[in-house]
């Protein structure tokens, strides 16, 4: 069964800094990849997927990651964060086929004015 | 175009009682995912329909049993209600495969319920 581990459960920058939200997984078959955000009191918003193909996938609100199939990392990245971001960001693994998502626990970014 | 609707968005019930959530998906999107959201252990698995058939189910005891419609809406069920069952629940529809895959997951706003 495949796992998902981000490895921070909150973090903290200030406005305008750049950020970088770690997730890592754990999966013996390949496996599509997913970001999500969920702002208070709201479900939660696609930011990004991995199928396959290039290993860097840049999604919306100009966040990017990099997926690295030798380090089963998928980290989350934005080069300058607003007060905007600050939101619980989820990282999901999805074995290929109809199976469900496995997310992990979340990441709390808090954007410091 | 409607994204998913959860109806009640906020509930209060007490231990031993049941409740009843309900979720309007996307048009056109045949598969529901149910998930459970806590600050202790995140977002939890419930089950999936797709097509009025249960297509996946997490690992959660039988109070927790779910449908799905011809018109694709889905309804869960809680019986006998716990203290440990207060949580977000939230519903996902996507347009085929389970969790998204090629696709991806449209999520409600959730139905928050409190046990008191």
């Amino acid at each position: 069964a495949q796992s998902v581990t981000q490895l921070d459960s909150q973090v903290p920058v200030f406005e305008e800094a750049p950020v970088e939200l770690r997730c890592n997984y754990s999966s013996s078959v390949s496996v599509y990849l997913f970001w999500y955000v969920q702002y208070p009191n709201q479900g939660l918003q696609l930011l990004l997927k991995y199928l396959s193909g290039s290993t860097l996938v840049k999604g919306i609100n100009g966040f990017e990651a990099e997926f690295n199939k030798s380090q089963t990392s998928f980290h989350l990245r934005k080069p300058s964060v607003h007060i905007s971001d600050t939101a619980e960001y989820f990282c999901a693994v999805q074995r290929s086929g109809n199976t469900p998502l496995v997310f992990g626990k979340g990441t709390r970014l808090s954007v410091i004015a | 175009k409607a994204g998913v609707t959860q109806t009640p968005r906020y509930l209060i019930k007490t231990r031993g009682q049941q409740v009843t959530l309900s979720c309007s998906p996307i048009s056109g999107h045949r598969s529901v995912s149910w998930y459970q959201q806590t600050p202790g252990q995140g977002l939890q698995f419930l089950f999936e329909y797709f097509s009025e058939t249960q297509r996946n189910k997490g690992n959660f005891p039988g109070r927790f049993s779910g449908r799905q419609f011809s018109n694709s809406r889905s309804e869960m069920n809680v019986s006998t209600l716990e203290l440990g069952d207060s949580a977000l629940y939230l519903c996902a529809s996507s347009l085929n495969l389970a969790g998204g895959g090629a696709g991806e997951l449209f999520f409600g706003e959730g139905s928050r319920l409190t046990v008191l």
